[in-house]
């Protein structure tokens, strides 16, 4: 079964350093989100992502995120200055046009110091 | 997006069944429910949806009443593998983002 896969598992760094984190969709997925869960709290809506550009975004999503599709198989978010409050869980999702089923990754934890 | 209220959290034995209720008294007339289930440390997975009255499929059964203000996820004789966080959402066709609450805290004991 196709799955939506992310890299890194783990990425750590240090405060005010940019972070690239990286997402394969399911292949014939035209919908591409990122979410973040910060530890013990509840998933969050970032952005969506459709045709090549940002369908929607989030509060949470200000001028240190930035998406990207730079070919035919990955999405990226990237953070240009992280801050400590962004650590937490982040999530890509993926769908088809045919319905709205998300399918999610399994996240890369990101601890900012 | 429709409002969706569900318990913290319940606890279950293995071997039962276990019904998740989530009341969503504002639904909309093109909202279908959707639960999601997730593991620690693991991204949201999609368990079932329905619109109204009664689905299945390998995992779960979906019941909606006629006024579809309500709905209950039923997962038959859980094992310790279904403890995880339930999450129901109602989602318009085509709506991109997806609203979670804090859903319920499912914990199976042996």
């Amino acid at each position: 079964e196709p799955e939506v896969t992310q890299t890194p598992s783990h990425q750590v760094t240090q405060m005010g350093q940019e972070v690239i984190l990286r997402c394969v969709p399911i292949s014939n997925h035209l919908y591409f989100y990122w979410y973040r869960q910060i530890l013990g709290q509840k998933v969050e809506f970032l952005v969506s992502f459709y045709n090549n550009e940002i369908s929607e975004k989030s509060e949470i999503f200000d001028d240190q995120f930035s998406v990207e599709r730079p070919d035919g198989s990955n999405f990226t978010l990237k953070i240009r200055s992280t801050k400590l409050e962004d650590s937490a869980m982040y999530f890509c999702a993926s769908r088809t046009y045919a319905t709205d089923t998300q399918y999610f990754g399994p996240g890369t934890r990101l601890t900012v110091l | 997006l429709a409002k969706t209220t569900q318990p913290i959290s319940m606890d279950s034995y293995e071997g039962q069944e276990v019904n998740i209720t989530c009341s969503h008294n504002n639904i909309a007339t093109n909202d279908y429910i959707t639960w999601y289930q997730q593991f620690p440390s693991q991204g949201p997975r999609f368990i079932i949806q329905g619109y109204k009255t009664k689905v299945t499929n390998e995992v779960a059964s979906l019941f909606i009443p006629a006024d579809r203000k309500s709905s209950t996820l039923s997962l038959p004789r859980v094992s310790l593998s279904d403890t995880a966080v339930y999450y129901c959402l109602a989602l318009s066709g085509g709506y991109n983002k997806l609203i979670f609450g804090a859903g319920t805290r499912l914990a199976v004991h042996p």
